[in-house]
């Protein structure tokens, strides 16, 4: 079954990197969104992204942050100068359609811890 | 701010049982209610897309319903096994653009064999 895949699965930094998330979205989809859920907190929309350009983006989604479809498979989420708040979970999912009733497919998460 | 909460925050069952949990949203701009079964380091697994006042869906024995007028969702599991040990998102699509989905806290279930 196809699936939406992320790398790494941890990942540690040091205040102030950059440090870019990867995801595999699953090949026929077109619409790609990034998340985040900051220990004991909701999962937190940051933005959404299609036809190589952001559709969306919350109050989250700052200059810090940048996503990007460098080829024709990979989406990455950069965050330029991190934060310790920036610790969290991050997931990438994948949609085919943009109609309201369409199935979203989550990975499994990169879990960022900035020291 | 457009809220999605969820109850119980987590619920201990025993192996056999019966339970669901409630998921509330804003009523207005309503588009879809999403519910997710989360299983530590996977990916969460979409359950259930609702988007009618009215649905009710069903997998195995875990089924799912939607009041939109009134803004709820139930998501109920029928004789509960250690394997249903999870945690259950609701999600729901408030508006149209970007595809943005609102999560509520989530309910963590845990069955006891």
């Amino acid at each position: 079954e196809p699936e939406v895949t992320q790398t790494p699965s941890h990942q540690v930094t040091q205040m102030g990197q950059e440090v870019i998330l990867r995801c595999v979205p699953i090949s026929n989809h077109l619409y790609f969104y990034w998340y985040r859920q900051i220990l004991g907190q909701k999962v937190e929309f940051l933005v959404s992204f299609y036809n190589n350009e952001i559709s969306e983006k919350s109050e989250i989604f700052d200059d810090q942050f940048s996503v990007e479809r460098p080829d024709g498979s990979n989406f990455t989420l950069k965050i330029r100068s991190t934060k310790l708040e920036d610790s969290a979970m991050y997931f990438c999912a994948s949609t085919r359609y943009h109609t309201p009733g369409t199935e979203a497919f989550f990975g499994q998460g990169t879990r960022l811890t900035v020291v | 701010i457009l809220n999605v909460e969820q109850s119980p925050q987590s619920l201990h069952v025993q192996e056999g049982d019966s339970t669901n949990f409630t998921c509330s949203f804003p009523s207005s701009n309503f588009y879809a209610l999403h519910w997710y079964r989360w299983e530590t380091a996977k990916s969460p697994e979409a359950l259930f897309v609702m988007t009618l006042n009215g649905d009710e869906k069903k997998k195995g024995r875990i089924s799912a319903t939607l009041n939109t007028k009134e803004g709820y969702s139930y998501l109920y599991i029928k004789g509960s096994q250690p394997e249903d040990s999870a945690t259950y998102l609701c999600a729901s699509l408030l508006n149209n653009a970007g595809n943005m989905l609102t999560f509520g806290g989530g309910t963590r279930l845990m069955v006891k064999p």
